[in-house]
């Protein structure tokens, strides 16, 4: 069962470059999240989607958009990566806003 | 911006030993309190999901109690042991999660 899947688990990229993370998850739930992970920070949510067809900012989500193509997918796009854009990026899902989530194995990105 | 806090921000237990550590949460607008546990170099995993004030969750040597009227959660180790060692995040559950930095716990043998 492979949960939540995320992809690339690592990227670096020059000022200005962009690029999509991908994420699917295989256990039909109705709600996708994508945080990111900073030293001392913990999680701070950038971007989750309640259901199929809405998406919603989160805490951060300045320099990000993201896109739920369906049910199963949800992809985070940096349009001109900064360097303050150096995360470990983590997409979750959940049954719904209110159940726990199961998380994907993350993507370390580097901007230089 | 939901202010959840967690202290201490980190702790070392020796191994036998029991410990416990603090969530804090705003009292209103509350749905539910997670807690999760997150290991070096995976992913983290949900504990618990508490609900109604008063819960008590337990889950082998790990349990967890929830007072929403005054915004605040209890994590408890008992006899801690090195496998115990990871970062326990809480997180606040209105309509959506937000998680506090997280208490890492490292027990030494």
């Amino acid at each position: 069962n492979a949960g939540v899947t995320q992809t690339p688990k690592f990227q670096v990229l020059k000022t200005g470059q962009s690029m999509t993370l991908q994420c699917a998850q295989d256990m039909n739930h109705n709600s996708m999240y994508w945080y990111r992970q900073d030293p001392g920070m913990g999680l701070r949510l950038i971007y989750y989607s309640a259901s199929e067809g809405t998406t919603d900012k989160g805490e951060v989500p300045n320099g990000y958009n993201v896109s739920r193509l369906n049910k199963r997918e949800f992809s985070l796009r940096l349009e001109s990566a900064a360097p303050s854009q150096t995360s470990v990026y983590f997409c979750a899902s959940s049954d719904s806003l209110r159940e726990k989530l199961f998380f994907g194995s993350g993507t370390q990105l580097s901007v230089l | 911006i939901l202010n959840v806090e967690q202290s201490p921000q980190s702790l070392h237990v020796q191994e036998g030993d029991s410990t416990n550590f603090t969530c804090s949460f705003p009292s209103s607008n509350f749905y539910a309190l997670h807690w999760y546990r997150w290991e070096t170099a995976k992913s983290p995993e949900a504990l618990f999901v508490m609900t109604l004030n008063g819960d008590e969750k337990k889950k082998g040597r790990i349990s967890a109690t929830l007072n929403t009227k005054e915004g605040y959660s209890y994590l408890y180790i008992k006899g801690s042991q090195p496998e115990d060692s990871a970062t326990y995040l809480c997180a606040f559950n209105d309509y959506k999660l937000s998680f506090g930095a997280g208490t890492t716990v490292t027990v030494r043998a």
